[in-house]
C-alpha cells in the first residue's frame, strides 16, 4: 500500500518568504508528526495531531511556524517569514493510533533550503 | 526526560565484520525504544523496536538489539556486514505519555569497506 509521502520533495527560497510544506499520511492512521532534520540539531519533533485532540505544539521553535490538520488527513506545515536557519529536511511520519508503542512510519522529507 | 545517547558518529566495518552501534537511554519510566535506519536521500525506516515483551529483539535485514535495564542500553548488533548496510543508524525513545513523540539521539554514519 501507500506510504507517508510528502511534497515537494525540494523547496529552495529567499530568506523573508512563507513556504507550505505539505503531508499525506497513510490511509486509516490517526496520528501524524512533523520532526526536523539538521547537520546542527539532528532528528527534532515538532508537532503532533492525534484525531480531534487539540495538537501537540511543544516542538515548534518559534511562532512562525504553524500546522494543521484537515479532515484528520493531509497535514500542512507552515513556515513564515523564512530565515536561513530554517534550512532543514522536514519529515512527516504517521501511526495508527499514536500510542507510545505504535511504530511511526516516515515519509521521504521536504529538503528546504533559505536563501 | 528522556534522550539517548549514541556513542560513534561514524562507525567503520568490513564487509563480512560484526556490526556494533551503541545506544544508552535515559528515562524515567519504562522506556519503549527503536532502532531506525535512513539511506540517502529517504525518509526513516524502522528496523526493530523493544516493547518490553522480550529483551532480544529480532529486526529486519539482520540485525538484532538487546535491552539491558542494568546498562540502560539497547545496542544494535548484526553478525556479519553487508555493502548494502551502509546507512545512517538512529536509536530513539518513545515518551510515554502525552504525544508519544520519538526521541532522537544523533545518529551513527556506517560504512561497509569492501
Amino acid at each position: 500500500g501507500a506510504g507517508v509521502s510528502q511534497s515537494p520533495s525540494n523547496k529552495v527560497t529567499e530568506k523573508g518568504k512563507d513556504v507550505e510544506l505539505r503531508c499525506d499520511p497513510i490511509s486509516g492512521h490517526t496520528a501524524l508528526y512533523w520532526y526536523r532534520q539538521s547537520l546542527g540539531q539532528g532528528l527534532e519533533f515538532l508537532i503532533y495531531f492525534q484525531g480531534n485532540s487539540a495538537p501537540d505544539k511543544s516542538g515548534l521553535p518559534s511562532d512562525r511556524f504553524s500546522a494543521e490538520r484537515t479532515g484528520g488527513s493531509v497535514s500542512t506545515l507552515t513556515i513564515q517569514r523564512t530565515q536561513q536557519e530554517d534550512s532543514a529536511v522536514y519529515l512527516c511520519a504517521s501511526s495508527l493510533s499514536g500510542g507510545a508503542v505504535d511504530t511511526q512510519y516516515f515519509g521521504p522529507g521536504t529538503r528546504l533550503t533559505v536563501l | 526526560a528522556q534522550s539517548v545517547t549514541q556513542l560513534g558518529s561514524h562507525v567503520s566495518v568490513s564487509e563480512g565484520a560484526l556490526v556494533l552501534l551503541r545506544c544508552n537511554y535515559s528515562s524515567s519510566v519504562p522506556p519503549y525504544l527503536f532502532w531506525y535506519v535512513q539511506y540517502p536521500n529517504q525518509g526513516l525506516q524502522l528496523l526493530l523496536k523493544y516493547t518490553s515483551a522480550a529483551t532480544l529483539v529480532k529486526g529486519i535485514n539482520g540485525f538484532e538489539a538487546e535491552f539491558k535495564k542494568s546498562e540502560t542500553s539497547f545496542h544494535l548488533t548484526k553478525p556479519s556486514a553487508h555493502m548494502s548496510d551502509a546507512a545512517e543508524y538512529f536509536c530513539a525513545v518513545s515518551v510515554r505519555g502525552g504525544s508519544e513523540k520519538l526521541v532522537f539521539g544523533k545518529g551513527t554514519k556506517l560504512t561497509v569497506n569492501p
